[in-house]
């Protein structure tokens, strides 16, 4: 596999579930990134890993809880969401303190909150 | 603080006419800007980066960009549309420290192809 590869694809859960988005990249970067993306609004960059470590946190509510085991793995653990938590949730890597800055973005995980 | 601005929500051109989407960035230093196109259900895929020497910027799939410092701009141009170009775009300028490349969207500008 290349790129960056999120899964699921698409995940349904009511309110009071548990559940957890995963991303993986195969570019050998060492920065990893989670992107909101709701209707009508710009991308909201919710947390950055470099080298395993969180380096930002965007006031993000504590009902969306990340984790990055190593340099290629992030996840995004969710429990007791809400309706407008509904989106499309984007991860990203990139090569920390490169010279390009470019982010490669996954394909996304659409998230239904009923 | 930085921040992008994409004016036009929604744009339609018609198939094989000239398209232009206008960016305008606010950022203290010298910028790294970036056009970004997202296919329905799909994720961003890089189009073309601006980082210094010539501001005139070539990208994939025939796209070009003009970084224009006095008016704080980075409109994307393309002179022939096709169809498969109807998608979502967006702008962005780059934040970066020595450990990480964050970017800052803009809301998007939604291209529509007419045949």
């Amino acid at each position: 596999e290349t790129g960056v590869t999120q899964t699921p694809r698409h995940l349904v859960m009511g309110m009071t579930n548990k559940k957890s988005l995963k991303c993986e990249q195969h570019l050998g970067h060492n920065a990893m990134y989670w992107y909101k993306q709701s209707a009508k609004k710009p991308l909201e960059l919710m947390f950055v890993y470099s080298l395993e470590e969180r380096v930002e946190n965007n006031s993000v509510p504590s009902r969306f809880s990340p984790e990055c085991p190593n340099s290629s793995h992030l996840f995004l653990h969710l429990h007791t969401l809400q309706p407008e938590d509904s989106a499309l949730y984007l991860c990203a890597s990139s090569q920390a303190g490169g010279t390009t800055g470019e982010l490669f973005f996954g394909e996304g995980s659409r998230l239904t909150v009923l | 603080a930085q921040s992008v601005t994409q004016p036009d929500i929604h744009i339609t051109v018609s198939e094989g006419a000239s398209l232009e989407l206008r960016c305008n960035y606010s950022y203290g230093a010298t910028p790294y800007l970036f056009w970004y196109v997202q296919s329905p259900g799909q994720g961003l895929q890089l189009l073309l980066k601006y980082f210094s020497g010539d501001t005139l910027v070539q990208g994939i799939k025939g796209f070009e960009a003009e970084f224009k410092r006095s008016q704080s701009s980075f409109n994307l141009r393309k002179p022939s549309v096709h169809w498969s170009d109807a998608a979502e775009y967006f702008c962005a300028v780059g934040a970066f420290s020595s450990n990480t490349g964050k970017l800052i969207f803009g809301q998007g500008t939604t291209l529509q192809v007419k045949p």
